[in-house]
C-alpha cells in the first residue's frame, strides 16, 4: 500500500492559463474523489468516480473544471482559464471496492495551486 | 447533510488525555459519525468512526451519546504529533461525499 499520490505537489500559474493535476489512487480502489480546500476551511467535495464513471459533481465544479478517469485507475483534474479564486489545495482520495458507509477515504497530500 | 458543531480551537498538555466534542443535534438514524484529522501540510487522515456504540482503535476512542446528538473523540495520551485540525463528519448510507466543517484546531503544549 503506497498510498494516494498526487502530482504536482505545487503549481504556480498566471491567471487565464490552463492547469492539470494528476491523482494516482491506492491500487484496486475503484472509487476516487476530488476535494478543494481553501485557507482556513475544511475540504469541499468536487466530484467522485466509480471506476471510469463520474457519478456525482458538486455545484462548485464550474464549466471551467473537468475531471476524468479514463481507465478507472488514475484521474486528472483540469482547470481552464484559471482565476485567482481557484487558488486552493486540491485533494484526491480513494476508497476500496467492497466498502460501506462507515468505511474510510484515503487522502493524498494534495496539489497546492497558486494563481497569480 | 446534517450539520456538526465543533469548538474552533482547543489546547492540551502533552501526555494528557484530550476530549474533543462534537454536536450533531440533527443527526439521522442512518448517519455514521466519522472523525478525520489533518496535520499541517497534509491531506486529511481517518481517525475513527461509529454508528451507535462507543468505538476504540489504536489511535483514539469515540464516545457517542445515547441520543446520538453529540459525540466525543478521546485521545488518551496526547503527543506533539497529535497537533492537527480534527473534523467531525456525519455521513449517511449511500452518500459518497464527506462534508467537512471548519473543525477544531488542537494545539499540544509541551
Amino acid at each position: 500500500d503506497t498510498g494516494v499520490s498526487q502530482n504536482p505537489r505545487h503549481k504556480i500559474t498566471k491567471r487565464g492559463q490552463n492547469v492539470t493535476f494528476r491523482c494516482d489512487p491506492i491500487s484496486e480502489h475503484n472509487r476516487l474523489y476530488w476535494y478543494r480546500q481553501t485557507l482556513g476551511q475544511g475540504p469541499e467535495f468536487l466530484t467522485y468516480f466509480q471506476n471510469e464513471a463520474q457519478l456525482e459533481k458538486s455545484r462548485l465544479l464550474s464549466d471551467r473544471f473537468s475531471a476524468e478517469r479514463p481507465k478507472g485507475s488514475f484521474s486528472t483534474l483540469e482547470i481552464q482559464r484559471t482565476e485567482q479564486g481557484d487558488s486552493a489545495m486540491y485533494l484526491c482520495a480513494s476508497r476500496p471496492v467492497l466498502s460501506g458507509p462507515g468505511d474510510t477515504q484515503y487522502f493524498g497530500p494534495g496539489t497546492r495551486l497558486t494563481v497569480l | 447533510d446534517a450539520k456538526t458543531t465543533q469548538p474552533n480551537s482547543m489546547e492540551s498538555n502533552e501526555e494528557e488525555p484530550v476530549h474533543l466534542p462534537c454536536n450533531h443535534s440533527t443527526i439521522s438514524g442512518t448517519d455514521y459519525i466519522h472523525w478525520y484529522r489533518q496535520l499541517p501540510s497534509q491531506g486529511p487522515e481517518y481517525v475513527i468512526h461509529g454508528l451507535t456504540s462507543n468505538v476504540n482503535n489504536r489511535m483514539a476512542s469515540l464516545a457517542i451519546a445515547e441520543d446520538r446528538k453529540s459525540s466525543t473523540l478521546i485521545l488518551h495520551r496526547a503527543t506533539l504529533r497529535d497537533a492537527a485540525v480534527y473534523y467531525c463528519i456525519l455521513r449517511d448510507f449511500g452518500n459518497e461525499k464527506l462534508t467537512f466543517g471548519t473543525g477544531t484546531r488542537l494545539t499540544i503544549i509541551p
